[in-house]
């Protein structure tokens, strides 16, 4: 089954533990991203990328790290989570980077920072 | 920079009935694509119509239709015979140079 899949689902940490969430897609998609929820504010794009070692900010990056190095995976990492980080976290991908292509959503990963 | 507004936090309607969401964006861009999203509370994130800002027609899929009004910068969705199903989050997108998101009108279906 073609599919996004983020671990965990479900994250309570406490301040400044570095954290990792992972994604991963199937679909051989060149375009992976990562967006943070929040009330009132929909999706805000965090980091993306076009492809692999290719990396790139979106609109909210601070205190976030990305990497890609295989196609597949494009993990999120927090080295020093503070509590204006909790929120609602999807990975999506897509075939290419283009203003058509879908894009596919991972289920989301509820954070809570302590 | 372009910004995504949904000026309707919440909604609600009665089954079988219609509703319209409204979207206005605003760009400089020429070449884009609007989308719609549904987020039901499952929290996955679906897609429900998309339109090419160089086409006149107004994209439609089964219940679910837009009103695209490019000079006006606006892009409203229409969902017909609304079902319970339909009780969602929904997302408003612009893709350009960049994604952008609005904040979400939270649709709520009613027996």
């Amino acid at each position: 089954e073609a599919q996004v899949t983020q671990n965990p689902r479900y994250l309570i940490t406490v301040t400044g533990k570095k954290l990792t969430v992972t994604c991963s897609q199937n679909m051989n998609h060149e375009y992976m991203s990562w967006y943070r929820q929040d009330p009132g504010l929909g999706l805000r794009q965090i980091y993306y990328s076009m492809n692999v070692e290719v990396t790139d900010k979106g609109d909210v990056p601070e205190g976030y790290k990305v990497s890609r190095k295989e196609k597949r995976n494009f993990p999120l990492i927090l080295e020093s989570p503070s509590p204006n980080q909790t929120s609602l976290y999807f990975c999506a991908s897509s075939p290419i980077w283009d203003r058509v292509s879908e894009q596919y959503f991972g289920p989301g990963t509820r954070l809570t920072v302590t | 920079a372009q910004t995504v507004t949904q000026s309707q936090p919440e909604m609600s309607v009665q089954e079988a009935e219609t509703v319209t969401l409204s979207c206005t964006y605003d760009t400089s861009e020429s070449n884009y694509y609007l989308f719609w999203y549904k987020q039901p509370p499952s929290r996955q994130m679906i897609l429900v119509i998309r339109q090419e800002a160089y086409k006149q027609q107004n994209a439609t899929e089964n219940r679910f239709s837009v009103n695209f009004q490019k000079a006006a910068k606006s892009f409203s969705l229409k969902i017909s015979d609304s079902q319970l199903g339909d009780t969602a989050m929904y997302f408003c997108a612009f893709r350009g140079d960049k994604v952008i998101f609005g904040p979400g009108t939270s649709l709520s279906v009613i027996p």
